[in-house]
């Protein structure tokens, strides 16, 4: 069965670095999108991508964030100058039409980040 | 308005009980209802899924029971196992494009 892939599954920063999360969604996917969740918390949307261009992103998706997707497989997330509160389980996720009417969304096992 | 209210927090379950989860909206924009399963470590996996047009859906053991009226629906485990042990998310989104918008979630322990 088609999956959504993360990596890394695990990084660890010092904070004000930057990382990259990568995601590979699945392949006949059209839309894209990153969600956040903190330990025990729910899981909180950040950010859609249709088309090379966002379609719609959260308050939590400020200046700091930014994603793309370099080359028609990968889709990435960068997060400038990474805070303590940053560190949260990030999900990577698609679906092959827009999230509503049915369209189911895959998602990925996620990438932990901690900022330390 | 964007929110979607999701009870318990935590439950407890014997055996061959049944799990009862309960969610609650305001936005009647919202149209596609998904519960999905979580567990630890791993991400949500679409379980079952529901439209306002119909009041119930079963799928095995799993039924979502659906009130228009009342802007509620629930997830209800039947002879509910150890294995189904994990974090329910109920979610909700209206048609189109616009993203989901997930609930609290619910740890579930399934206790022989």
């Amino acid at each position: 069965e088609p999956e959504v892939t993360q990596t890394p599954s695990h990084q660890v920063t010092q904070m004000g670095q930057e990382v990259i999360l990568r995601c590979v969604p699945i392949s006949n996917h059209l839309y894209f999108y990153w969600y956040r969740q903190i330990l025990g918390q729910k899981v909180e949307f950040l950010v859609s991508f249709y088309n090379n261009e966002i379609s719609e992103k959260s308050e939590i998706f400020d200046d700091q964030f930014s994603v793309e997707r370099p080359d028609g497989s990968n889709f990435t997330l960068k997060i400038r100058s990474t805070k303590l509160e940053d560190s949260a389980m990030y999900f990577c996720a698609s679906s092959p039409r827009g999230g509503g009417a049915g369209n189911t969304i895959y998602f990925g096992e996620g990438s932990w980040l901690t900022v330390v | 308005q964007q929110q979607v209210k999701q009870s318990p927090q935590s439950l407890i379950v014997q055996k061959g009980g049944i799990s009862i989860i309960n969610c609650a909206y305001e936005n009647t924009a919202f149209d596609y209802f998904p519960w999905y399963q979580q567990f630890p470590g791993k991400g949500p996996a679409l379980l079952i899924a529901i439209r306002p047009d119909v009041s119930e859906k079963k799928e095995g053991r799993f039924t979502i029971s659906f009130n228009k009226s009342a802007k509620q629906f629930s997830l209800h485990i039947m002879d509910s196992q150890p294995g189904d042990s994990a974090t329910y998310f109920c979610a909700a989104n209206p048609s189109g494009n616009t993203p989901l918008v997930f609930g609290k979630g619910t740890r579930l322990s399934v206790i022989a």
